[in-house]
């Protein structure tokens, strides 16, 4: 059963860089599918954050591109989110998923993870 | 990207049926068959309903059926029932990344 598991600091200061991993059990990354990172900040909907595949190819939301990086470790089985000079709009709860080619497919889900913003 | 348009709220009673949709442009929904639907719960992650327009993964009940046309993709749910009551999200391919919908949240009377 596939399972993936956001882990990272809860709490960022202003102006500083958010960084959160996903570890990923029982598939591989190597194996296929695209690795992607989606955030919800409190009582709002959802937002597309970007996309990793395991050869590393990345596919980053237009808005957030020039502050988003993506990894991927696949000795590690796990991926990476780090989103640089962040402010108190960035305060959400962080998920990481699986999907499909498209990246607008994600079938299995992290728990989340809430990522304050605060000095 | 512009985050697709979708109702704030809909309500129905149980067993009715209900349809919430899901308003994007040209450079999303109305170019690719590829939308999907998430249900969300409070405090839970979001569960995968349709994908590409009409598909249900497995284990989806097929009271859940999705449509598109144009520029608006569309969520209906038949039979309503009472776990139904959630948040529903769409989500649009558009190319190159992806964009959800603002979120609905379904009320079973």
């Amino acid at each position: 059963q596939v399972q993936l598991q956001e882990s990272g600091p809860g709490l960022v200061k202003p102006s500083e860089t958010l960084s959160l991993t996903c570890a990923v059990s029982g598939y591989s990354i190597s194996s296929g599918y695209y690795w992607g990172w989606i955030r919800q900040p409190p009582g709002k909907g959802l937002e597309w954050i970007g996309s990793i595949y395991h050869s590393g190819s990345t596919y980053y939301n237009p808005s957030l591109k020039s502050r988003v990086t993506i990894s991927v470790d696949t000795s590690k089985n796990q991926f990476s989110l780090k989103l640089s000079s962040v402010t108190a709009a960035d305060t959400a709860v962080y998920y990481c998923a699986r999907s499909d080619v498209t990246y607008v497919n994600f079938d299995y889900w992290g728990q989340g993870t809430l990522v304050t913003v605060s000095s | 990207q512009s985050a697709l348009t979708q109702p704030a709220s809909v309500s129905g009673s149980p067993g009715q049926s209900i349809t919430i949709s899901c308003t994007g442009t040209s450079s999303d929904v109305g170019s690719y068959n590829l939308v999907s639907w998430y249900q969300q719960h409070p405090g839970k992650a979001p569960k995968l309903m349709i994908y590409e327009v009409s598909k249900r993964p497995s284990g989806v009940s097929n009271r859940f059926s999705g449509s598109k046309s144009g520029n608006t993709a569309s969520l209906t749910i038949s039979g309503l029932q009472a776990e139904d009551e959630a948040d529903y999200y769409c989500c649009s391919y558009a190319g190159s990344s992806g964009v959800f919908g603002g979120g609905t949240k379904l009320t079973v009377l």
